[in-house]
């Protein structure tokens, strides 16, 4: 069936400093990848998503691009912030997300200033 | 819009009481999913409605829980009787079908406590 393997957590990191958080999917077919961010107290929320390979999602100054030949789609952004601090989702759908969503088990992300 | 509306916050129970979660979904949107998050199993999707038919249940745990979307606008997850393992955040999220944005909206969770 399908899954999706994250970066182990959780990650540490100084403000400003280069964040990347690895995602890699098992799947047939051709899902659509999504990356979703739950801040403390909160429900979860769609950081970006990309639908076919070569994609690139990005928001907020996080990118991922879907990568078939490597079954991949790994977050990163150039400078993070402390309001960054949050749990990272990486997620497959089979049918543009309106079906069932597969979640990675969240990677913790904590920016210290 | 207002968003996901998930009622109770958070609950707290004893085992053998039955508990019943709310949710109301985004206006218009066709689906709504019921998911739960603890810190062993992670995320994980219990059952989803398509205009309010149960379309996949494979996740639900046991016979114990049970879901229920009378209307397009309403849906109750319902635990009878709760057990303390059942403790966990359970959140409702809804889409629309046929848009391009392939995206859930996730209500804020209601945390359950089971004593």
């Amino acid at each position: 069936g399908d899954s999706v393997t994250q970066m182990e957590g959780p990650v540490t990191l100084s403000e400003e400093a280069f964040l990347t958080i690895n995602c890699t999917y098992t799947a047939t077919g051709y899902p659509s990848l999504f990356w979703y961010v739950q801040y403390p107290g909160e429900g979860l929320q769609l950081l970006l998503k990309a639908t076919k390979a070569d994609d690139k999602g990005s928001n907020k100054g996080f990118e991922a691009t879907y990568r078939k030949e490597t079954t991949s789609f790994h977050l990163e952004k150039g400078s993070v912030q402390v309001s960054d601090s949050a749990v990272y989702f990486c997620a497959l759908s089979r049918n543009f997300g309106n079906e069932k969503l597969t979640f990675g088990t969240g990677t913790r992300l904590t920016i210290i200033p | 819009d207002a968003g996901v509306i998930q009622s109770p916050r958070h609950e707290v129970t004893e085992m053998g009481q039955e508990v019943t979660l709310r949710c109301k979904p985004i206006s218009g949107h066709d689906y709504l999913f019921w998911y739960r998050q603890t810190m062993m199993r992670g995320l994980e999707l219990l059952i989803y409605f398509n205009n309010n038919v149960p379309i996949d249940d494979s996740g639900m745990p046991e016979d114990r829980f049970s879901a229920k979307m009378p209307n397009a606008s309403f849906s109750t997850l319902k635990i009878q009787p709760s057990e303390p393992r059942d403790s966990a955040v359970y959140f409702c999220a809804s889409s629309l079908s046929g848009g391009h944005s392939y995206e859930q909206y996730f209500g804020p969770g209601t945390r359950l406590t089971v004593t």
